[in-house]
Parts: C-alpha cells; sequence; structure tokens
C-alpha cells in the first residue's frame, strides 16, 4: 500500500516561490510514477506534471511550462514540486499523486493536500 | 488541447440510479478513469480503464465507454455518494493528463 504525506500549508507573497514535498512510503519512488494535480478553491481539478515512464522524462503541461519543477530524491523517496513566480491565481491545494507504470494507467494514490495561499 | 466536458451536476433520489457522462472527441478510443473526491479530502479512485473497479469500491459503481460519450453510473444510490466526480484521461497526442470538468452529484 503506497501512503503520499504532503508537507504543511504554505502563505507565500505574489513573485515568490514556493517547493511542496511529498513523501512516499509503502513502495520506493522508483517504482512509481508522480504527478502533480491542483484545485483552486470551488474550482475542478488540474493536471501540472510528472514523470513519463514511456521516455524517462518529466512532462508539464503547457501552462505551467517555465514556471514549474517537479523533482525526486530517491534517496529519501521524497518528491518535490517548486513552482515560481507565484500570483494570487495559484492559490490552491496541491496534491501529489502516483500511478504504475502501465500504459494510460490511473492515479491510484493520492497526498492529502497541501494549501498554497498567495497573498500580498 | 483535448478537452472533456461534464454536466456541472446531476441530482437523484436514494435508490435510485445517477449517470454522470464524461464527453470527449473519439473518447471511446482512450482509456477512461474516474475519481470521486468529497469536501476536503482528496480524490478516490473509483472506476479505472473505463470499467473496472479498484477493490474495497462497492459494486454499485460502474463505467462505460464508447464513441463520443463515458459514463459512470452509480447504481442504488446512497447519501454517501454525495460528491464531485472527474473523469480522466491521457491525452495520446501530447503524453499529458486531462480532468473532466466535475459534476457535482446531490443526493435528494
Amino acid at each position: 500500500q503506497v501512503q503520499l504525506v504532503q508537507s504543511g500549508a504554505e502563505v507565500k507573497k505574489p513573485g515568490a516561490s514556493v517547493k511542496v514535498s511529498c513523501k512516499v512510503s509503502g513502495y520506493t519512488l522508483t517504482e512509481l510514477s508522480m504527478h502533480w494535480v491542483r484545485q483552486a478553491p470551488g474550482k475542478g481539478l488540474e493536471w501540472m506534471g510528472g514523470f513519463d515512464p514511456e521516455d524517462g522524462e518529466t512532462i508539464y503541461a503547457q501552462k505551467f511550462q517555465g514556471r514549474v519543477t517537479m523533482t525526486e530524491d530517491t534517496s529519501t523517496d521524497t518528491a518535490y514540486m517548486e513552482l515560481s513566480s507565484l500570483r494570487s491565481e495559484d492559490t490552491a491545494v496541491y496534491y501529489c499523486a502516483t500511478r504504475d507504470y502501465g500504459d494510460f494507467s490511473p492515479f491510484d494514490y493520492w497526498g492529502q493536500g497541501t494549501l498554497v495561499t498567495v497573498s500580498s | 488541447s483535448y478537452v472533456l466536458t461534464q454536466p456541472p451536476s446531476v441530482s437523484v433520489a436514494p435508490g435510485k440510479t445517477a449517470r454522470i457522462t464524461c464527453g470527449g472527441n473519439n473518447i471511446g478510443s482512450k482509456s477512461v478513469h474516474w475519481y470521486q473526491q468529497k469536501p476536503g479530502q482528496a480524490p478516490v479512485l473509483v472506476i479505472y480503464y473505463d470499467s473496472d473497479r479498484p477493490s474495497g469500491i462497492p459494486e454499485r459503481f460502474s463505467g462505460s465507454n464508447s464513441g463520443n460519450t463515458a459514463t459512470l453510473t452509480i447504481s442504488r444510490v446512497e447519501a454517501g455518494d454525495e460528491a464531485d466526480y472527474y473523469c480522466q484521461v491521457w491525452d495520446s497526442s501530447s503524453d499529458r493528463g486531462v480532468f473532466g470538468t466535475g459534476t457535482k452529484v446531490t443526493v435528494l
């Protein structure tokens, strides 16, 4: 059973960066494809990016290209998502979610979510 | 980019059947996954690969996918099924994930 535990809530000023962590237990990071999904208040789910096992690279949604960086520390089985140049529209709950290496596989495990508030 | 369209809301009486649609261009050629999200909680996978159920998900949840529409069906609806539901696919042309717009299910 995979468990994903995320870091705590953050409050940031516009223009700043935020880095959210996601600690994996039950499996190792190398056995999973880690992704990040966000949800603005009262809005739907939005895929931000994640590890594509087919070509071994991290891919990002066009909307976040250039502003987001997703990294992994396999020594601690912890994944990170850093979003820069924050604006008020980035206020959201950020989730990490994993999928297995199967073709077009679903997100079967989710973290508890991290609320990031961007406010001056 | 690929777009998935869901009705904003569906209302159903307890014990009846709720059907939630997810429309997309030739979605029948893709694998569709469905998630349930209750207020303040992370999403939970309820149907994957169009019609498979993860362990622990009641048989009352079922899925189908054909043509331009995928459907999540909840039979014998219970008060505990009240939640937001999202469909999701992988856009094979871009290798990117896509979520539907979401449907709020209200149990009357």
